[in-house]
């Protein structure tokens, strides 16, 4: 089974509707983020959560909110969805990173692949 | 932010040696360079990084210019199953929500 998973992996919808995609992890990482990829554009930051309590708004979180209801799950809600939003959606996390050298890998999920029409 | 320029694509032939260029003039002293790879249909994947030293792992080796201005990543022996999108990403100490992905270089490894 795989460490990072996300649910859905497909999903198309219509503008206006809303729509939660799912990241559950069970490698114990603290922090969690959101990230999207649009072809030619890489992956761009949505949010991300150092901790429970802790949420912050990455480069492009407009249209976008999170909710981290444990450590091992982290969800991306868009409250209305747009067509500019079709996109892949990464899930990561991470550890803090202790010691000289560490700077805390990120571990990815596999992606959802939104459409929205 | 520090930002990272690469090649959009360079190809390879099976079994030889890869080396994917990267330049970050504006590097931070206290950055750390990254690299990591998005096989096809599936999320990105750490292969390495540095600070100052060359560093070697089981995946790759990483060559850091003296000014810290450039780094390679060296892929020894390329195969089929290398062929990915490449990225180059500076991040600060301690942490990852500054980690920048660009388009990167995609690489091709022909048989």
């Amino acid at each position: 089974d795989a460490d990072v998973t996300q649910t859905p992996r497909n999903r198309i919808t219509k503008t206006g509707k809303r729509i939660m995609l799912e990241c559950s992890q069970t490698k114990g990482h603290d922090r969690m983020y959101w990230y999207r990829q649009d072809p030619g554009l890489g992956l761009r930051l949505i949010y991300y959560s150092f901790d429970v309590k802790d949420i912050n708004k990455g480069e492009i979180s407009d249209g976008y909110s999170v909710s981290r209801q444990a450590q091992a799950k982290f969800s991306l809600s868009l409250e209305s969805a747009i067509p500019n939003q079709t996109a892949l959606y990464f899930c990561a996390t991470s550890v803090f990173p202790l010691g000289q050298g560490r700077t805390g890998e990120l571990f990815f999920g596999e992606g959802s692949r939104l459409t929205v029409l | 932010d520090a930002k990272t320029t690469q090649p959009n694509s360079m190809e390879s032939n099976e079994e030889e040696p890869v080396h994917l260029p990267c330049n970050h003039s504006t590097i931070s002293g206290t950055d750390y360079i990254h690299w990591y790879r998005q096989l096809p249909s599936q999320g990105p994947e750490y292969v390495i990084h540095g600070l100052t030293s060359n560093v070697n792992n089981r995946m790759a080796s990483l060559a850091i210019a003296e000014d810290r201005k450039s780094s390679t990543l060296i892929l020894h022996r390329a195969t089929l199953r290398d062929a990915a999108v490449y990225y180059c990403i500076l991040s600060r100490p301690y942490n990852n929500n500054d980690m920048r992905f660009g388009a990167g270089t995609r690489l091709t490894v022909k048989p």
